[in-house]
Parts: structure tokens; sequence; C-alpha cells
């Protein structure tokens, strides 16, 4: 079955510091992937989606993830972290047989200290 | 261009109640897909709309239904609502089904007692 994880419920980070955000997915077909936010009481925005072709993907807001098949994983990587950045992400799958249904990982709240 | 927009915001209803929530899609949109967020937990897919039919579902009981609209706004309805329905309601629209982006509302949050 199609499915996403997100190891880290939290993370906290200095402002300034690097992040990296881990993304693991089970699909038996090309995967498309996806890192959304979601800040509270809001709706979902999305940061990058990979589809093919360059493994490194850059988003917006600074943010990039890297595709790697051999390890069936997505990871969000930031190099500054800002404290705009705290909010909750979450990795998705997408499903296009399905019309593209996405399959959410649980999500990962940031912190951001000062 | 207007975004994806959702009514009402929160409400709260009672166990065994039926509710009705609604998404306007962003301008240009044929397809809309429904999502609950549980506290704590990611969105899960609900169903899909395309052209005012019903085009995928996901792991919900049939007493969560929709509906799409000539003007592709669409209905989340739900009957009987029971204590774990209590969650965030997201919808999202694309131009087509098989679109890489969709673009979410604010959602609704149901709260059931």
């Amino acid at each position: 079955a199609q499915s996403v994880t997100q190891p880290d419920i939290h993370i906290t980070v200095s402002e300034g510091a690097s992040l990296e955000l881990r993304c693991n997915y089970s699909y038996g077909a090309t995967p498309y992937l996806f890192w959304y936010v979601q800040s509270p009481g809001q709706g979902l925005q999305l940061l990058l989606k990979y589809f093919s072709g360059d493994t490194l993907v850059q988003g917006i807001k600074g943010f990039e993830a890297e595709f790697k098949r051999s390890q069936s994983s997505f990871n969000l990587r930031k190099p500054s972290v800002h404290w705009s950045d705290a909010a909750e992400y979450f990795c998705a799958v997408g499903m296009m047989e399905y019309g593209n249904k996405l399959v959410f990982g649980a999500g990962t709240i940031l912190r951001v200290k000062s | 261009e207007t975004g994806v927009t959702q009514s009402p915001t929160h409400l709260i209803k009672t166990r065994g109640q039926q509710v009705t929530l609604r998404c306007s899609s962003q301008s240009g949109h044929n397809t809309v897909s429904w999502y609950q967020q549980a506290l704590g937990q990611g969105p899960q897919f609900i169903f899909q709309y395309y052209r005012e039919e019903e085009n995928g579902r996901g792991n919900f009981p049939p007493r969560f239904s929709g509906l799409q609209f000539p003007n592709y706004s669409s209905e989340l309805n739900v009957n009987a609502l029971e204590l774990d329905d209590s969650a965030l309601y997201l919808c999202a629209s694309s131009l087509v089904p098989t679109a890489d982006e969709q673009y979410f509302g604010p959602g609704t949050r149901l709260t059931v007692t």
C-alpha cells in the first residue's frame, strides 16, 4: 500500500541554522512527490514538487528537496531558517492513476528558536 | 484571480446530525478534491469530483457524499455524524484531475459533540 513516513514529529532549530526534514515513501510506480507547508489555522501551500528529471528541486521560500530513489526518500532542506518558517510541513506522494490523489505523511512541526 | 474558498470557517454539530460543507474552486478549475485532516495527522483523501462526477474515492464510508455543480463549486455532505468526524476539512481544486498542482482552501473546522 502507498504510504509516506515522516519520522520526526517535532523539530526545533535555531534561527539561521540549516534544516532538513525527512520523508520516506512507499509506492510501486514512479512517484510524484510534494512538500506542503501549513501555518496554524491555514490551508496547505505547495513548497515544491518532483515529477521527473533533476533529482534536486528548488521551491519557494528558499526550500529545496532531493529525490533519492534508492532510499525512497524526498528530504526537504533549507540552508538558513527564518523565524517565519515555523509551521507544520507535510510530505505527500501523488497517485496519478487516481487523479492525483495525494497520500500525506503525518507531518513535522518545525519550531524556530531565536 | 480568486483562490479556493470554503464555508463555513468553523461549525459545531451534535452526534447523529448532518452537515454540509462548501467549496468554491479557483477560477477555471474543473476538479475538486476533499480531504479530512484529524488533529495531529496529515490530510486523508475523501474523494474527487471532475465535471460533476465522482472521480475516485478514498477509504471513507458512504455517509460521506459530495456534489459538484456546473460552476465547479462543490459540497461535502456528512450524515449521521460521529465524534471521530471532528476534523479540519480541506478542499483543493485543480485544472484537470491529473494536474500536477492542487490549490487548497483554508479549510472548515468541524467539531462534533
